[in-house]
């Protein structure tokens, strides 16, 4: 079936550093990839999206690249802010009519001033 | 307006009660899902409605059930609710049908059971 691997966290970074957070999927055909963070207290928020092969998605300073040959679409920002301190989780949605998205774990990341 | 709103923010209740959560969207959207979500962990999706039509339901006990007035609304209606059923329960919506379509997810709602 679907699946989708994160990188383990709880991930600490100090403020203005690079950022990535890995994820692979595993889907038959062509699914569709997103990103959703979650701050403390609140729902998710779409943070961006790819819908097909080496699209960029690309939002508020993060970007992630879907990468087929590697089934990779790994999150990163240049410079993290303090207010990027949340929960992103990794999704896909696979073939066409299914309503599922399947997650990853999710990836706690906290930023130090 | 690309919103979802729930209501109510946080729910108290006891194994005996019966509540209901809402859930509201005016982006035209076609699908409609709630997921329960336990601390520290990603969103389990519960049931699908398209269309206002109950489309998947992931085996979830008879103790929730999903009710879709119309297009714009979900219900989950909850009685004799365990202590393990405690969690943040999220509506989301999408124009559904198509794989690409992202889902909007509202604030949740806190449920605690006693």
């Amino acid at each position: 079936g679907d699946s989708v691997t994160q990188m383990e966290g709880p991930v600490t970074l100090s403020e203005e550093a690079f950022l990535t957070i890995n994820c692979t999927y595993t889907a038959t055909g062509y699914p569709s990839l997103f990103w959703y963070v979650q701050y403390p207290g609140e729902g998710l928020q779409l943070l961006l999206k790819a819908t097909k092969a080496d699209d960029k998605g690309s939002n508020k300073g993060f970007e992630a690249t879907y990468r087929k040959e590697t089934t990779s679409f790994h999150l990163e920002k240049g410079s993290v802010q303090v207010s990027d301190s949340a929960v992103y989780f990794c999704a896909l949605r696979a073939n066409f009519g299914n309503e599922k998205l399947t997650f990853g774990t999710g990836t706690r990341l906290t930023i130090i001033p | 307006d690309t919103e979802v709103t729930q209501t109510p923010k946080h729910l108290v209740m006891g194994m005996t009660n019966k509540k209901s959560l809402k859930c509201e969207q005016h982006m035209g959207h076609r699908a409609m899902y709630w997921y329960k979500q336990k601390a520290k962990k990603p969103p389990e999706l519960m049931f699908v409605y398209s269309y206002e039509k109950l489309s998947i339901n992931e085996s979830v006990p008879s103790r929730f059930s999903p009710e879709c007035p119309n297009s714009s609304l979900l219900n989950l209606h909850l009685h004799a609710l365990q202590p393990e059923d405690s969690a943040l329960y999220l509506c989301a919506s999408s124009q559904g049908g198509q794989r690409y379509n992202e889902q909007f997810f509202g604030p949740g709602t806190r449920l605690t059971v006693l």
